[in-house]
C-alpha cells in the first residue's frame, strides 16, 4: 500500500512568491489533515478535510494560504505571497476513521513533509 | 485551550544510557496521548499510545504511562541506542475534536556511541 506522499519535498522561493504544496493521502481515506513545524516549534494543525469538505481550519494563519482538496482526492496548499514566517516543514496526514478523524489503534499515516524555505 | 509542553532538546546521550523525555499536557475531558518520532529524513511516525489514565503505552523497548493525576506522559526507554536518534513529538487528541492532533515543540535525540 502505498503511504501519504508530498511533494516537493524542498522549495525555496523568494518572499512575495507564490508556492504550491501537494498531498497525496492514502488512497480511500476520506481524513486528510495539514500541519506545519515553524523554526523548530510545535507541529501546528492547519486544517482538515473530510473527502472534499473543510472540516476544520481553525489552524489557518491568515487568508494567504489556500487549502483545497478537489473531488476529494489529493490536496494542495497555496501560500500566495509567501513570508518569511512561512518558512517551516509542512506535514500532510491522512487517516480513514470516519466517526472522528483518527484511529486511536493505527492514528495517521504521516507523509514525509515539504521543507519550504522563504528568503 | 489544550496544549503540551515537553522538554527541550537536544538530548545527547551514550549508547545504552537511559532515556526520559518529560511531557505534560492540558486539556478537558479525556484526551488520548501519543509519542510521535522523526527520524531523519522520513516523516512522522506513530511510536506509542495511550487512551486512557493508567494505560501503559509501549513500543521498540519505549514506554509512556498515562498519568491524569499529573496530567503526566513522559517517554522513556533503559536502553538506547544509536538508531533511537531522532525528534520526538508528545501529541494529545482531545474528546471530539476530529481527530486534531495537538503537539508538543519536540525533543530532539542524539545517541553516541
Amino acid at each position: 500500500e502505498a503511504g501519504v506522499t508530498q511533494f516537493p519535498s524542498h522549495s525555496v522561493i523568494e518572499k512575495g512568491q507564490t508556492v504550491t504544496l501537494r498531498c497525496d493521502p492514502i488512497s480511500g481515506h476520506d481524513n486528510l489533515y495539514w500541519y506545519r513545524r515553524v523554526m523548530g516549534k510545535e507541529i501546528k494543525f492547519l486544517l482538515h478535510f473530510v473527502k472534499e469538505s473543510k472540516q476544520d481550519e481553525s489552524g489557518m494563519p491568515n487568508n494567504r494560504f489556500l487549502a483545497e482538496r478537489t473531488g476529494g482526492t489529493y490536496s494542495t496548499l497555496k501560500v500566495q505571497p509567501a513570508e518569511l514566517e512561512d518558512s517551516g516543514v509542512y506535514f500532510c496526514a491522512s487517516s480513514q476513521d470516519p466517526r472522528t478523524g483518527y484511529n486511536p489503534t493505527y492514528g495517521y499515516t504521516f507523509g514525509s513533509g515539504t521543507r519550504l524555505t522563504v528568503v | 485551550g489544550d496544549s503540551v509542553t515537553q522538554m527541550e532538546g537536544p538530548v545527547t546521550l551514550s549508547e545504552e544510557a537511559f532515556l526520559t523525555i518529560n511531557c505534560t499536557y492540558t486539556a478537558t475531558g479525556y484526551p488520548s496521548l501519543f509519542w510521535y518520532v522523526q527520524y531523519p529524513g522520513e516523516g512522522l511516525q506513530l511510536l506509542l499510545k495511550a487512551t486512557k489514565a493508567d494505560d501503559k503505552g509501549s513500543n521498540k523497548g519505549f514506554e509512556a504511562t498515562y498519568r491524569k493525576e499529573t496530567t503526566s506522559f513522559h517517554l522513556e526507554k533503559g536502553s538506547v541506542q544509536v538508531s533511537d536518534s531522532a525528534v520526538y513529538f508528545c501529541a494529545l487528541s482531545g474528546d471530539n475534536q476530529g481527530g486534531k492532533l495537538i503537539f508538543g515543540q519536540g525533543t530532539e535525540l542524539s545517541v553516541k556511541p
